[in-house]
């Protein structure tokens, strides 16, 4: 059964720093597409970035420089690096197992996890 | 920057159809996707490349794609499936980024 945990949100103040983690199981992280998506408040759904099969990596125009999404093969977990935290980074971030479709960097979300807060406000 | 569009609500009655549109440059291009959340739950995706039913989605969720438009069809929409709904593709420019509606909620009552 795949299953996805996140883990490492909480209350963090404008410009700090925070790592989230997503444990995977019933199948292999680094054989898949993973993905960060993130909902504030009452909004709606954000993508954030992607960590191909490949090790390849993208992210949003709102957190590039900022944000770097990693895995680690060994422990089956997915990353994401947030620095220089702002107000508007406050979010339910998700994980996501990605599956390749259609084109060229075409993949959409066939599995998520439960989601952790983060919380960034002073 | 790439952007699909919805509309904000739709409303129906149970046992009527629901019909949610998803707007997007791309869309003759890029196929569409569909995300049903339910109030204080992750999102589930009910529709892939742009009419395909995952298992365990019930029959009565459909989808279709015409041109610049995406549609997600609720054939005698129940009570249960009262949430928002989120259209997804993949931005056409290369940059290998994924895009979302901003959301439809549906009201059955």
């Amino acid at each position: 059964e795949v299953q996805l945990v996140e883990s490492g949100g909480g209350l963090i103040q404008p410009g700090g720093s925070l790592r989230l983690s997503c444990a995977a199981s019933g199948f292999t992280v680094s054989s898949n597409y993973m993905s960060w998506v993130r909902q504030a408040p009452g909004k709606g759904l954000e993508w954030v970035s992607v960590i191909y099969s490949g090790g390849s990596t993208y992210y949003a125009d709102s957190v590039k420089g900022r944000f770097t999404i990693s895995r680690d093969n060994s422990k089956n977990t997915l990353y994401l690096q947030m620095n220089s935290l702002r107000a508007e980074d406050t979010a339910v971030y998700y994980c996501a197992r990605g599956r390749a479709s259609g084109t060229d960097g075409e993949y959409y979300f066939d599995y998520w996890g439960q989601g952790t807060l983060v919380t960034v406000s002073s | 920057s790439y952007e699909l569009t919805q509309p904000p609500s739709v409303s129906v009655s149970p046992g009527q159809t629901a019909r949610i549109t998803c707007s997007g440059d791309a869309l003759p291009k890029k196929y569409a996707y569909w995300y049903q959340q339910k109030s204080g739950q992750a999102p589930v995706l009910v529709i892939y490349e742009d009419s395909k039913r995952p298992s365990g989605i019930p029959e009565r969720f459909s989808g279709s794609s015409s041109g610049t438009m995406a549609t997600l069809t609720i054939s005698g929409a129940q009570v249960e499936d009262e949430a928002d709904y989120y259209c997804y593709s993949t931005d056409s420019s290369g940059n290998h980024r994924g895009v979302f509606g901003g959301g439809t909620k549906l009201t059955v009552l």
